[in-house]
């Protein structure tokens, strides 16, 4: 089955710079990679996303990157407010539908 | 997309007693829903694939008569989770999704088991 990777667990940065985070998969037959946004005590929120026939996703400050070849996709996030800080997890869409989801990055923002 | 409701948001029940939770799809006609649990600081672990009409599908190491899970109509599915105990005690959030769409997410239950 496939196997999602997150890295880093934790991440903290300045308010105004960059954020980066990046996931591998296995299954090169996965063709559906979302980011989800966790706050604490809530459910995930989708805030993008990107399939297999894309390179390159842009919403406002926020971007995705999907190298197939190598079976990675980022999620980069520019110009970083406080309210960026929460959990953020990517995942895989195999064909069958099911989702695999990383193991999550911790972003704190500080301003 | 998706607005999905969860009942309740909050529930704290006595150690062999059931609890009842409520997926509801309040714009999006849902023949397939999803239930995760997730603990403090982990990712999501996917316990059932919920469909409408026909018998939900459970992940290895998921008791199917633990966790109840009924889809009885498109907006609308349940997870009871049966004789609870302190190690059920989760975070559980439902999804609903299409085949080959993104999933979207409730706002989660929070059960904790005395």
């Amino acid at each position: 089955g496939e196997n999602v990777e997150q890295h880093p667990s934790t991440l903290s940065v300045q308010e105004g710079d960059s954020a980066v985070i990046k996931c591998t998969y296995s299954d090169s037959a996965s063709n559906y990679f979302p980011w989800y946004k966790q706050e604490l005590g809530k459910g995930p929120q989708l805030i993008i996303d990107i399939r297999s026939n894309v390179g390159e996703k842009k919403d406002q400050r926020i971007a995705v990157t999907l190298n197939k070849t190598a079976k990675h996709f980022s999620l980069h996030i520019t110009e970083t407010q406080p309210e960026d800080s929460a959990v953020y997890f990517c995942a895989a869409m195999d064909t069958g539908n099911q989702f695999y989801f990383g193991t999550g990055t911790s972003l704190t923002v500080i301003p | 997309g998706a607005v999905v409701s969860q009942h309740p948001s909050w529930v704290i029940c006595k150690s062999g007693t059931s609890v009842k939770i409520e997926c509801r799809s309040l714009d999006f006609q849902a023949t397939t829903m999803f239930w995760y649990r997730q603990f403090p600081k982990q990712s999501l672990m996917l316990m059932a694939t919920s469909n409408e009409g026909s018998k939900a599908t459970y992940e290895q190491g998921v008791e199917k008569d633990k966790f109840l899970i009924n889809h009885a109509s498109l907006t609308l599915s349940t997870l009871t989770v049966t004789s609870a105990h302190p190690e059920d005690s989760s975070f559980y959030i439902c999804s609903v999704g299409q085949h080959q769409e993104t999933q979207y997410f409730g706002p989660g239950t929070r059960l904790l088991v005395l």
